[in-house]
């Protein structure tokens, strides 16, 4: 069964750093790109970022580049997002999804981790 | 960056009755080399992450009840719930997948009437 289990959200201060894990099982990793989503509260959905399977190539949304880092480590079966300089309209619920290539609609989601930015 | 429209915002639907739903791009997402459209649809429900419906604009994902479908090409695309069920009470959201950022509509919400 494929799972993606999302960790590391929480409550952070303007200005601060946090970093996203995603576990991924029940599929091969190193097969698929793979992207981030997020969703503010009560708001509809954002594209963030993606990777390319052994993260040759990375995209963003222009809102957080420069600021937020994607990566992956295939031999721990783990997606990652490193988030620094955070805005309060970063404040979001992040999901992790599963995509076959880099145009192609995410067919997995995890559960999402919400991140607060707040003083 | 493409654009993403939905109406109606939100829809009242009775229990077996049709619901469809509208979603257009500020450009086309028609891949002419394959004449396939970067168009999905996703269904939301509270407390949930989104379930992917619909891809290549009228593709059904595996295990998707046949009584959803999708349509349109270009720049207009539709998605229908042929007799809407107690269990299909969500928000929709449509997204193209032809060029990052890959943009989302801003959802429509769908209740029983």
């Amino acid at each position: 069964e494929v799972q993606l289990v999302e960790s590391g959200g929480g409550l952070v201060q303007p200005g601060g750093s946090l970093r996203l894990s995603c576990a991924a099982s029940g599929f091969t990793l190193s097969s698929y790109w793979m992207s981030w989503v997020r969703q503010a509260p009560g708001k509809g959905l954002e594209w963030v970022a993606n990777i390319k399977q052994d993260g040759s190539e990375k995209y963003y949304v222009d809102s957080v580049k420069g600021r937020f880092t994607i990566s992956r480590d295939n031999a721990n079966n783990s997606l990652y997002l490193q988030m620094n300089s955070l805005r309060a309209e970063d404040t979001a619920v992040y999901y992790c999804t599963r995509t076959w290539t880099q145009l192609w609609p995410p067919d997995y989601w995890g559960q999402g981790t919400l991140v607060t930015v707040s003083s | 960056d493409i654009v993403m429209t939905q109406s109606p915002d939100s829809l009242a639907v009775s229990l077996g009755e049709r619901a469809t739903i509208n979603c257009k791009s500020s450009q086309s997402v028609l891949y002419s080399s394959n004449n396939k459209n970067y168009l999905a649809w996703y269904q939301q429900k509270p407390g949930q992450p989104p379930r992917l419906l619909i891809y290549w604009a009228s593709t059904r994902e595996s295990g998707v009840p046949d009584r959803f479908s999708g349509s349109g090409s270009g720049t207009d695309f539709t998605l229908t719930i042929s007799s809407l069920q107690a269990e299909d009470v969500a928000v929709y959201y449509c997204q193209q997948y032809y060029s990052t950022p890959f943009t989302f509509g801003p959802g429509t919400k769908v209740d029983i009437k």
